[in-house]
């Protein structure tokens, strides 16, 4: 199992730009989430899926979106970049669709935003 | 709001010795709380749970406390070693997770 993988690892971006940071596991998981790190801040949750085709919004919102059509993927898209954006993301997975288990984190993606 | 802490500070702790790693909460009442290591550069790496029930946790080293009413849980890891300094984060889980800042922590040889 590769467990949880993250593309690309690093990404640096002009103002206005989109993109999509793929994120994909393979253990079968049901809950997945996306988190971004900032010195001082910790990990703040951005979106999360209890399932194929169920999304919610974490803490931090505002400026992604997400999508899960399959169990495997949840891509975290940013729409129109901008530099506050600029941060560590990781993506993370958990057997059931609860977050009573533990969670598998992914290698992460650094994002910067010119 | 719902809101954790964990020592701000870094901890320095001498080889062999226990440390002991905090993690106070409000506003909140978690279903389960869970500890995480973070190596630098690298995503964080799970290492324990504790449910709402549960007054101690054991694994190897490691030992977990969580007490719901002074909303507190205490991380120790006894005989450290160099290899374990680490930033150690602890998250609380309920409809959702949230995690502390972590606290970095420094075994001294």
């Amino acid at each position: 199992n590769a467990g949880v993988t993250q593309t690309p690892k690093f990404q640096v971006l002009k103002t206005g730009q989109s993109m999509t940071l793929q994120c994909a596991q393979d253990m079968n998981h049901e809950y997945m989430s996306w988190y971004r790190q900032d010195p001082g801040m910790g990990l703040r949750l951005i979106h999360y899926s209890v399932g194929a085709g169920i999304t919610d919004q974490g803490e931090v919102p505002n400026g992604y979106n997400v999508s899960r059509s399959t169990t495997e993927d949840f891509p975290l898209r940013l729409l129109s970049a901008a530099p506050s954006q600029t941060s560590v993301y990781f993506c993370a997975s958990s057997p059931t669709g609860t977050t009573m288990n533990e969670q598998f984190f992914g290698p992460g993606t650094r994002l910067t935003v010119l | 709001s719902q809101k954790i802490e964990q020592n701000s500070e870094a901890l320095n702790i001498q080889e062999g010795k226990t440390a002991t790693l905090t993690c106070n909460y409000t506003n909140y009442s978690p279903a389960y709380l869970q500890w995480y290591r973070q190596d630098p550069g690298r995503g964080p790496v799970f290492l324990l749970l504790i449910r709402e029930n549960e007054k101690e946790k054991r694994k190897e080293r490691l030992k977990v406390t969580f007490d719901t009413t002074l909303k507190q849980s205490l991380f120790h890891i006894t005989a450290s070693q160099p290899a374990d300094s680490a930033t150690y984060l602890c998250a609380l889980a309920g409809d959702k997770i949230i995690f502390g800042k972590g606290t970095r922590l420094h075994i001294l040889p």
